[in-house]
């Protein structure tokens, strides 16, 4: 079935520092999305990636799509001590060949910890 | 719009009971889905409800099941609670219509504590 890979699992910076997060996924994927869980909270949703080799900002985010439709990043310039939290990427693939159905699928989430 | 609310917020319950959960959706989302979620094992997919019907479901035993309502709500049950079940039970609605809207909203969760 369908993979979705997240590295790193954990990631610790110093505030100001720049943080990557990247997600691959063993199929090609119809479009790809980004969520925030604070700690003790739930997971928000932040972005959706849909073009082949699309990038997209919010303020000091910026998510790319690979070419490929297969991966995808997310990069935070300059973090703050608000960026805290698991970053998750999710997949979604169409599980039909007429595109009626999709499925979601989550990658394992990469924490981040700031040091102010 | 209000936001996707569950109920219960926290539940402690001991091994060998079961447990019922309920979600309801933002107004106007058909796609009900449901993820538990552990320390170590980050998320992971339970089913998806659409329309009333079981439309995808992930690798969990027999024992969770799940249904949605004609009102787009949903329940889950798990039966013979077993310590390994504590987590916080997610639930997330999505519009899922054919112009898109497949982003999931979440709810607060309900906490899970087997003893």
């Amino acid at each position: 079935g369908q993979q979705v890979m997240q590295i790193p699992q954990y990631q610790h910076v110093q505030e100001g520092e720049d943080f990557t997060t990247y997600c691959n996924s063993s199929t090609t994927l119809s479009n790809i999305q980004w969520y925030k869980q604070r700690p003790g909270g739930h997971p928000v949703f932040l972005i959706q990636l849909v073009k082949s080799g699309e990038v997209k900002k919010q303020k000091r985010l910026t998510f790319q799509f690979g070419e490929a439709k297969k991966n995808s990043s997310l990069h935070i310039t300059a973090t703050q001590t608000t960026d805290v939290g698991t970053y998750f990427c999710a997949g979604l693939n169409a599980k039909n060949s007429g595109g009626s159905n999709y499925k979601l699928t989550f990658g394992k989430g990469t924490l981040l910890t700031v040091n102010p | 719009k209000a936001g996707v609310t569950q109920t219960p917020r926290y539940l402690i319950k001991t091994r060998g009971q079961q447990v019922t959960l309920s979600c309801s959706p933002i107004s106007g989302h058909r796609s009900v889905s449901w993820y538990q979620q552990t320390p170590g094992q980050g998320l992971q997919f339970l089913f998806e409800y659409f329309s009333e019907t079981q439309r995808n479901k992930g690798n969990f035993p027999g024992r969770f099941s799940g249904r949605q309502f004609s009102n787009s709500r949903s329940e889950m049950n798990v039966s013979t609670l077993e310590l390994g079940d504590s987590a916080l039970y997610l639930c997330a609605s999505s519009l899922w219509g054919p112009q898109g809207g497949y982003e999931q909203y979440f709810g607060p969760g309900t906490r899970l504590t087997v003893t």
